[in-house]
């Protein structure tokens, strides 16, 4: 079946590093792709989405590209701030009525 | 422009009582799906609906939780007889389209937290 695979968290950043999360999938068809973050006692929020192989999704400086050779959609952003601490989730919209199927998140902490 | 509107942010019950938490999607969306977070672990799909319709229960255990959207009003996820093990996160999210539809988004509120003692 469908499925999503984040690599596994904490990951500790220094502020102003680059920051790598991996995210790869399997699935069948084509579906799109997601990146949600959840900032700590809130809910979820997209961060950035693309619907077809090479579409790259770009919100606050974090980016992603749809690899469909690589069943991958890594997040990145060159340099990371403090206020981006959150958990991110990786996502595909890859159910049986197209609901959203999750990673297991990757806790993100950035210090000053 | 209000987004998905979830309530009770926070419930506590005992054990044996009855949970209700209710959502509000986003103006202009018919879709509603539920999921659950439980503590340290992702987003689990339980239960999709659109106005009057059940679309996917596939996520929904079978026994205590239901589910319902009806034509006025918010989305309702009921679970009865709580035990300690439904302490979780529950998400309510909506969109526009039809889940399955390319380029559909679907967007969350901020979730309800239930804790059983």
């Amino acid at each position: 079946g469908n499925s999503v695979t984040q690599m596994e968290g904490p990951v500790t950043l220094s502020e102003e590093a680059f920051l790598t999360i991996n995210c790869t999938y399997t699935a069948t068809g084509y579906p799109s792709l997601f990146w949600y973050v959840q900032y700590p006692g809130e809910g979820l929020q997209l961060l950035l989405k693309a619907t077809k192989a090479d579409d790259k999704g770009s919100n606050k400086g974090f980016e992603a590209t749809y690899r469909k050779e690589t069943t991958s959609f890594h997040l990145e952003k060159g340099s990371v701030q403090v206020s981006d601490s959150a958990v991110y989730f990786c996502a595909l919209s890859g159910g049986s009525q197209g609901n959203l199927i999750f990673g297991k998140g990757t806790k993100l902490s950035v210090k000053p | 422009n209000a987004g998905v509107m979830q309530n009770p942010r926070h419930l506590v019950r005992r054990r044996g009582q009855e949970a209700r938490l209710r959502c509000s999607p986003m103006k202009g969306h018919s879709h509603v799906y539920w999921y659950r977070q439980l503590p340290e672990e992702g987003l689990k799909f339980m239960v999709y609906l659109q106005k009057e319709n059940i679309i996917d229960e596939s996520g929904m255990p079978k026994e205590r939780f239901s589910a319902e959207f009806p034509k006025e009003g918010p989305s309702i996820l009921r679970i009865q007889q709580v035990v300690r093990g439904d302490s979780a996160a529950y998400f309510c999210a909506s969109s526009r389209f039809h889940g399955a539809e390319v380029g559909n988004t679907i967007y969350f509120g901020e979730g309800s937290w239930l804790t059983v003692v």
